[in-house]
C-alpha cells in the first residue's frame, strides 16, 4: 500500500496568513493526489485533484501543486471558515490511501 | 441537487454484522460508482472499497476482504455496505462517497470523490 505522510499534523495560524501544508508518498504517485477539507461533525469535501485542479466552487485561494512523491497545498490568505482538517488522498492505485491530516486551528 | 442521505446510527454487540445505507438522489445512480470510508472518533480518514450500481461489481482493500458486502438496489437507487464479524475496532463512522472519473494526459480514468453522504455512526460494544 502506499503511505501518504502530512505535515505538519497541526497548524496555529490567524485570519489573513498564507499556509502550506505538504503531504508525500511512499511511492511517486504522479499527480494523482486529491485534497479534502472536513470541518468537525461533517463529511470530508473535496477541494483540489489532480494534484493542482481546484474543484468547482472552491474560493481561488485555495491552490495544490506538486508531483511524483512530494505535494503542497496552499491557503493563500486564511478565511475564518478555513479552520478545518486537511486530508491529501492518492488515487494512483487501491487501496486509495489518505493523509494522517493536518488540523488548522487559530 | 446531488445528495446521498445514510442510514442512522447502530449499536451493535462484537460479533454481529451491521448494514449501513446510502441513499442517492439528484443524479443517475447507475452512472457513478460509490466509494466506502470510514473513520475512527478522532482519528484519519480509511479507504474501505467500491461498488458499481451499474454493473455490481465491487472490490475492496485486504483489510477487510471477507467481512464486507457492498451491494445496490437500483431500483431505489440505493447503495449498501454490510460488514460482519464485528470488533470494538469497526467503532466508526462510516461514510459512502460518490466517485467522479478523471481523464490525465495519458488518458487514465482517476477517481475522485465528490459528493459524500453525512456518515453512519457504527458503535461495536458488549
Amino acid at each position: 500500500d502506499i503511505q501518504m505522510t502530512q505535515s505538519p499534523s497541526s497548524l496555529s495560524a490567524s485570519v489573513g496568513d498564507r499556509v502550506t501544508i505538504t503531504c508525500r508518498a511512499s511511492q511517486s504517485i504522479s499527480s494523482y493526489l486529491n485534497w479534502y477539507q472536513q470541518k468537525p461533525g461533517k463529511a470530508p469535501n473535496l477541494l483540489m485533484y489532480a494534484a493542482s485542479s481546484l474543484e468547482s466552487g472552491v474560493p481561488s485561494r485555495f491552490s495544490g501543486s506538486g508531483s511524483g512523491t512530494d505535494f503542497t497545498l496552499t491557503i493563500s490568505s486564511l478565511q475564518p471558515e478555513d479552520f478545518a482538517t486537511y486530508y491529501c488522498q492518492q488515487s494512483y492505485s487501491t487501496p486509495y490511501t489518505f493523509g494522517q491530516g493536518t488540523k488548522l486551528e487559530v | 441537487q446531488v445528495q446521498l442521505v445514510q442510514s442512522g446510527a447502530e449499536v451493535k454487540k462484537p460479533g454481529a454484522s451491521v448494514k449501513v445505507s446510502c441513499k442517492a438522489s439528484g443524479y443517475t445512480f447507475t452512472s457513478y460508482d460509490i466509494n466506502w470510508v470510514r473513520q475512527a472518533t478522532g482519528q484519519g480518514l480509511e479507504w474501505m472499497g467500491w461498488m458499481s450500481p451499474n454493473s455490481g461489481n465491487s472490490g475492496c482493500t485486504q483489510k477487510f476482504q471477507g467481512r464486507v458486502t457492498m451491494t445496490s438496489d437500483t431500483s431505489i437507487s440505493t447503495a449498501f455496505m454490510e460488514l460482519s464479524s464485528l470488533r470494538s475496532e469497526d467503532t466508526a463512522v462510516y461514510y459512502c462517497a460518490r466517485v467522479r472519473y478523471y481523464s490525465d494526459n495519458s488518458g487514465y480514468h482517476r477517481p475522485i470523490f465528490d459528493y459524500w453522504g453525512q456518515g453512519s455512526l457504527v458503535t461495536v460494544s458488549s
